[in-house]
């Protein structure tokens, strides 16, 4: 069983505030690292898929990078907003086999 | 495009049944994996299906089975229920060649 990690479990900002979370995964035999966005009442959403050593992505004010060589990987909100409240998950892509972190629910206060 | 659907959504079932579960993938995706969100636990891989084919298992006992048709649905099947079967069932499918994920919404089972 793979051991996929995020931290903090959570985390309540104010709005405008910037946040980070942490996803930390095996360093070997990397595939790929996916980023989840999961609303309540909602199906998870896919935000980001990570492949390579060193990828940034960024989609509005949400961006991630990726480390493999130390088993890392951060997702960063910029000027959070209440509708970023979420879970926030990564899952590590074990060649179509997924493992999940147990996910950063995150709470934004106006 | 239609999404993933999922039926049922709710499902109460007694100790000792047994439970099938559907899953209606995007139209065109091959790829059907099956997940099970517990309270305090993170999403767990059950299984997933690809062309009629289980590709891939997670670690979970043989009560839990599955199977895909031809046109890519899936069904789910949970023998002699346990309280700890209860939980939020969750399923995803991929198109060939494609990175993402689409989940659908899920099937609540309570098992009393």
């Amino acid at each position: 069983i793979l051991n996929v990690e995020q931290s903090p479990q959570s985390l309540h900002v104010q709005e405008g505030d910037s946040t980070n979370f942490t996803c930390s995964f095996p360093s070997s035999n990397f595939y790929a690292l996916h980023w989840y966005r999961w609303e309540t009442a909602k199906s998870p959403e896919a935000l980001f898929v990570m492949t390579l050593n060193g990828d940034e992505k960024k989609k509005g004010r949400i961006s991630a990078t990726l480390n493999t060589k130390e088993g890392y990987s951060y997702l960063y909100i910029k000027g959070s907003q209440p509708e970023d409240s979420a879970t926030y998950l990564c899952a590590f892509d074990n060649f179509n086999k997924f493992y999940f972190g147990s996910g950063t629910k995150l709470n934004v206060k106006p | 495009k239609a999404g993933v659907t999922q039926t049922p959504r709710y499902l109460i079932k007694t100790r000792g049944q047994q439970v099938t579960l559907s899953c209606s993938p995007i139209s065109g995706h091959r790829s059907v994996s099956w997940y099970q969100q517990t309270p305090g636990q993170g999403l767990q891989f059950l299984f997933e299906y690809f062309s009629e084919t289980q590709r891939n298992k997670g670690n979970f006992p043989g009560r839990f089975s599955g199977r895909q048709f031809s046109n890519s649905r899936s069904e789910m099947n949970v023998s002699t229920l346990e309280l700890g079967d209860s939980a939020l069932y969750l399923c995803a499918s991929r198109s060939d060649g494609n990175w993402e994920q689409y989940f659908g919404p899920g099937t609540r089972l309570t098992v009393t």
